[in-house]
């Protein structure tokens, strides 16, 4: 059983700038949930996808987008970076919302 | 808004000892419930699942209170490999999915 991947690892940009992350759902698990997770503080939802549709929305900006393909695996796109988006991303997969959701090793995403 | 309150912690104990966390929820319509453990600058690891009834693993024992919307876990004989932060984790029916909402968790340490 192949677990959650999540890439890269880490990443610095600028403000202003652009990023897309990506991961791929551990086997058998045909959903996708996208979460932030600031020093000090839990993971906060940002969105959630099923069947290759948002299914779902935290209280985030426009500007945090995803999509999420056949293969089941996702990506979280972010436009205009700011520095307060520097933060680890977390991608975490499920079969369907109910049950416990599994997680990647995340994306530290550094913001200069 | 939908919150997880967990004990501020840090909580530093002996080996051997036995150490309780306890968690508020305050959305009463919370679907399913969950503690997950994470260690520093890694992912959130799911530890178990909790059920009213309540549910031992080893030495782990979790219990819920759905009447009064709380959450507990249990650790007896406390190891050193037991030293991380601990997630109460509530899973919600938002808007068309399921959102997990994380309390900020509490951070263990356990002393040789």
């Amino acid at each position: 059983e192949t677990g959650v991947t999540q890439s890269p690892t880490h990443l610095i940009k600028t403000r202003g700038q652009q990023v897309t992350l990506r991961c791929s759902s551990q086997s058998g698990h045909n959903t996708v949930s996208w979460y932030q997770q600031a020093l000090g503080q839990g993971p906060q939802f940002i969105f959630q996808y099923y069947r290759e549709e948002e299914n779902g929305r935290g209280n985030f900006p426009p500007r945090f987008s995803g999509l999420q393909f056949p293969n089941y695996s996702s990506e979280l796109n972010v436009n205009a970076l700011e520095l307060d988006d520097s933060a680890l991303y977390l991608c975490a997969s499920s079969l369907g919302g109910v049950g416990p959701q599994h997680f990647g090793d995340g994306t530290r995403l550094s913001i200069l | 808004r939908k919150e997880v309150e967990q004990d501020p912690g840090p909580f530093n104990v002996p080996e051997g000892a036995t150490v309780a966390f306890n968690c508020t929820y305050s959305n009463s319509a919370s679907q399913s419930f969950f503690w997950y453990r994470q260690d520093c600058r890694k992912e959130p690891k799911l530890l178990m699942s909790v059920y009213s009834s309540g549910n031992e693993d080893g030495r782990f024992t979790a219990q819920l209170n759905r009447a009064s919307q709380y959450i507990s876990l249990l650790i007896r004989d406390s190891k050193l490999s037991d030293s991380a932060t601990y997630l109460c984790v509530v899973n919600d029916l938002g808007a068309g999915s399921y959102q997990l909402t994380f309390g900020k968790g509490t951070k263990l340490s356990v002393i040789p």
